[in-house]
């Protein structure tokens, strides 16, 4: 049973492009994330849903638009794909307030050529 | 704002020996404290935390982490590593507030040799 699934794995897509990531987690959780890994294995967080309310928006490009249709999913939506874009994006959830952890998924590794 | 630092980007150990990954702090108020591991080409794993209590925090796969008020530090320890620790740490902060961000450093490669 999969807490957090992310699809798809692997995203190999050509420059100016649109393209989009699905999250979904099954722990009942009322909080999710999207994370960016860079080259660096930098992680910084991106987006925060709370019960499909935007919470935490980042310094992050327009071209990047989350989307919740429920609390249990949260998708990122990218427009006019750039080089710098390519990186794995996590998705996580967390139950807030509370002492709880971050549940992430298995990330989503962009490729932009 | 909250942040986490950690001040090695690899720690190189052999198996059978102790290892450390270090971790500071600064955080406003009583921190919430996390680390992860994540193998290569993988997700991120939760080890342990500190929200509260006892200093010395148990973890998964062996791992323990002691809390430090007085030197704002969240150290990693395992008293023997294994070659399969192998992989990279982060520390995390999780921010007061209604944000619930989680905060993360810059990640420790941890190497063990056979």
């Amino acid at each position: 049973d999969t807490a957090v699934s992310q699809t798809p794995k692997y995203l190999v897509t050509q420059m100016g492009n649109d393209k989009s990531i699905k999250c979904e987690q099954n722990l009942g959780h009322d909080t999710m994330y999207w994370y960016k890994q860079d080259s660096k294995k930098f992680l910084k967080i991106m987006f925060s849903y709370n019960n499909k309310e935007l919470i935490i928006n980042e310094t992050v490009p327009n071209r990047f638009s989350p989307k919740s249709p429920d609390k249990a999913h949260l998708n990122l939506h990218i427009n006019s794909l750039e080089l710098g874009d390519s990186a794995v994006y996590f998705c996580a959830s967390s139950q807030a307030g509370t002492s709880g952890d971050w549940v992430f998924g298995p990330g989503t590794r962009l490729t932009v050529l | 704002a909250q942040s986490v630092a950690q001040p090695e980007d690899q720690v190189n150990v052999a198996e059978g020996n102790p290892l450390t990954v270090k971790c500071t702090y600064s955080v406003s108020g009583n921190p919430y404290l996390f680390w992860y591991v994540q193998y290569p080409n993988r997700g991120l794993q939760f080890l342990l935390k500190y929200i509260t209590g006892d200093n010395l925090v148990k973890g998964s796969y062996g791992f323990e982490a002691e809390f430090n008020k007085s030197q704002t530090s969240f150290h990693l320890k395992k008293p023997s590593a294994l070659v399969s620790d192998s992989a990279l740490y982060f520390c995390a902060v999780r921010e007061p507030g209604a944000t619930n961000k989680l905060i993360f450093g810059t990640g420790t490669l941890l190497a063990v040799q056979p």
